[in-house]
């Protein structure tokens, strides 16, 4: 199948500063990619959906001057955490979604964010 | 997105079948099935998905009922490596960009 990677895999920050996640499509051009946030022994929530050349739709709940998502080529979105605090310490997973009909997204191995 | 219905937890016998139900009664007539999985600290696997006929791939088979109000994923054959947490998810033809919305899934202990 369509390969996602994800940069870093894992990162620790302290409180304050931020942190930038990569998501990449290895061998597809991905229009749509979307992010999703996971705590612990929960499921996948979906923060954002971030379209190429467009500004980034946010779900309800997730504050867009925190998490800034750019989406600047077909291969290629950023989730940038801002003021990083520790409640921000989650697992973070990218999917960007296959662009045939009635097709389905692939996800990226996430990163692991630890705020001290 | 049509909301799923999934047991929390199953066991499956290594070798056996593993079926996992999921009921999506308010599927519209547009959306597809997805079925996902995710081993633990790692991101979702694609696993398959159908519209309404019965599907199968080298991972497992789908099968869509009549009225398309449920769906079973069924692993032929379970391996420990198949212990997971395994989603079923109602969405839209993604050419639209509808996105995948997670439920709490079904967490499939395979034990030997």
């Amino acid at each position: 199948g369509a390969v996602v990677s994800q940069h870093p895999s894992w990162v620790i920050c302290k409180s304050g500063t931020s942190v930038k996640i990569e998501c990449r499509s290895l061998d597809f051009q991905a229009t749509t990619m979307f992010w999703y946030r996971q705590f612990p022994k929960q499921s996948l929530m979906l923060m954002a959906t971030s379209n190429e050349g467009s500004k980034a739709t946010y779900e309800q709940g997730v504050e867009k001057d925190k998490f800034l998502i750019n989406h600047a080529s077909l291969t290629l979105s950023t989730l940038t955490v801002t003021s990083a605090h520790p409640e921000d310490s989650s697992f973070y997973i990218c999917s960007a979604l296959y662009p045939l009909a009635g097709s389905w997204g692939y996800f990226g191995p996430g990163t692991r964010l630890t705020v001290t | 997105d049509a909301k799923t219905t999934q047991p929390p937890s199953m066991d499956c016998a290594e070798g056996r079948a593993a079926n996992l139900p999921c009921n999506h009664s308010t599927i519209s007539g547009n959306e597809y099935v997805y079925w996902y999985r995710q081993i633990h600290s790692q991101g979702p696997q694609y696993i398959i998905h159908g519209l309404k006929n019965n599907e199968t791939n080298e991972m497992a088979s789908l099968i869509i009922t009549e009225d398309r109000k449920s769906s079973t994923l069924i692993l032929p054959h379970a391996t420990l490596r198949d212990t997971a947490v395994y989603y079923c998810i109602v969405s839209g033809n993604n050419n639209a960009g509808n996105m995948l919305t997670f439920g709490g899934g079904t967490r499939l202990m395979v034990k030997p």
